[in-house]
């Protein structure tokens, strides 16, 4: 069955430091998004990605957060200068025409 | 403001009966619902989708209901068993975006042998 994967599942990185977050989107999906999740609070929406640009971000998608789609399956989130507040799970989706989103396992993002 | 609850506090269901999610929103004329089970540590995984015209949809053990009126949908599991525990989700279109869904904050559904 198809599935988006995220990589890595899990990076540690120190504040200030830029990561990159990445996912394979399932292939024949038009429409990718980012999700956070803090521990214990609820699934936050960042951005989604259809065409080839961004369609909506939320108020949490500062100019620290951008998204790139630098080839036919990838589809990255990058966060320049981290913050403490951005440890959390970050979830990739996507989803064809249809309100079915599909995630990835997440990447587990500590920000020392 | 748009809003979404769900039962804030965990649910304790025994063993073979049927346990019942709720989901209620304000401010909104979403098209459609969704609910989703998230697993601790994993990515939200889709179960049932219900559209504003229709009433009830099932799903093997699994039965939603969607009552546009009183702005509430029903997550039914009958029959339930101990792998049925995890933290349930709803999820609704806003009505003017066609991108983004907004979330609850998820019930937490424990199933006791």
């Amino acid at each position: 069955e198809p599935e988006v994967t995220q990589t890595p599942s899990h990076q540690v990185t120190q504040m200030g430091q830029e990561v990159i977050l990445r996912c394979v989107p399932i292939s024949n999906h038009l429409y990718f998004y980012w999700y956070r999740q803090i521990l214990g609070q609820k699934v936050e929406f960042l951005v989604s990605f259809y065409n080839n640009e961004i369609s909506e971000k939320s108020e949490i998608f500062d100019d620290q957060f951008s998204v790139e789609r630098p080839d036919g399956s990838n589809f990255t989130l990058k966060i320049r200068s981290t913050k403490l507040e951005d440890s959390a799970m970050y979830f990739c989706a996507s989803r064809e025409n249809t309100g079915e989103l599909f995630f990835g396992e997440g990447s587990r993002l500590t920000v020392l | 403001s748009q809003k979404i609850e769900q039962n804030s506090e965990a649910l304790n269901i025994q063993e073979g009966k049927t346990a019942t999610l709720t989901c209620n929103y304000t401010n909104y004329s979403p098209a459609y619902l969704q609910w989703y089970r998230q697993d601790p540590g994993r990515g939200p995984v889709f179960l049932l989708l219900i559209r504003e015209n229709e009433k009830e949809k099932r799903k093997e053990r699994l039965k939603v209901t969607f009552d546009t009126t009183l702005k509430q949908s029903l997550f039914h599991i009958t029959a339930s068993q101990p792998a049925d525990s995890a933290t349930y989700l709803c999820a609704l279109d806003d009505g003017d975006s066609n991108y983004q869904l907004i979330w609850g904050a998820g019930t937490k559904l424990i199933i006791k042998p």
